[in-house]
């Protein structure tokens, strides 16, 4: 059972669009959310995280976006960059765990 | 950030050899680390959580006389694969986190060709 979902595999924007990458969760027991960017052979990267004490977390250009009655988080990139072209990862933790649950990832491709 | 090293970064053995990869916060203790394996386009699979000073707990279907997992220190877990086989051969990536409900710091990961 996945408990952290990442339905698009991947998504396609043009540069300085806005990219919106979404996450879905079934655990109620998570209460910690984090994103990570990931380039081939590399290992992640913590990009922006959110309590759920918060429902928004900005960081830049670097946005999440939590609604806990859906379950649901949401990563929102403006402007996005060819540079921002990756495999993004959405996790989930929570009961004082230092445990992480991964979504499936979504391949973000920016088009100059 | 905090910073988490991983080595080697690839490494190609024959199989039937054992391969070790070592794991460290360089900048912080970590009591508990991660060990992933990643196949392609697939996503982080979690192997095991590395406890300092006791055993490793694995996940579910994953060998634990395969996969030997050592926390000696507050700042190094090594992953030691033992009789690799081609099936082994796979991304490899550790992780530390501080503290709880944390962000984790990832490892550069460990490309593992077995041939």
């Amino acid at each position: 059972d996945q408990q952290v979902k990442q339905n698009s595999p991947s998504l396609s924007v043009q540069e300085g669009r806005i990219s919106i990458l979404n996450c879905d969760y079934t655990n109620s027991m998570f209460d910690y959310f984090l994103w990570y960017k990931k380039y081939p052979a590399e290992g992640p990267t913590f990009l922006i995280s959110i309590s759920s004490i918060k429902d928004k977390n900005e960081d830049g250009r670097f946005t999440v976006f939590l609604n806990k009655s859906a379950k649901h988080l949401s990563l929102h990139i403006v402007p996005s960059q060819p540079g921002d072209s990756a495999v993004y990862f959405c996790a989930a933790s929570g009961g004082s765990n230092y445990k992480l649950t991964f979504g499936k990832g979504t391949l973000l491709t920016v088009n100059p | 950030g905090a910073v988490v090293s991983q080595h080697p970064s690839w490494v190609i053995c024959k199989s039937g050899t054992s391969v070790k990869i070592e794991c460290r916060s360089l900048d912080f203790q970590a009591t508990t680390m991660f060990w992933y394996r990643q196949f392609p386009k697939q996503s982080l699979m979690l192997m095991a959580t590395s406890n300092e000073g006791s055993k490793a707990t694995y996940e579910q279907g994953v060998e634990k006389d395969k996969f030997l997992i050592n926390h000696a220190s507050l700042t190094l877990s090594t992953l030691t694969v033992t009789s690799a086989h081609p099936e082994d051969s796979s991304f490899y990536i550790c992780s530390a986190t501080k503290l709880p409900n944390t962000e984790a710091f990832f490892g550069q990961g460990t490309r593992l060709t077995v041939v």
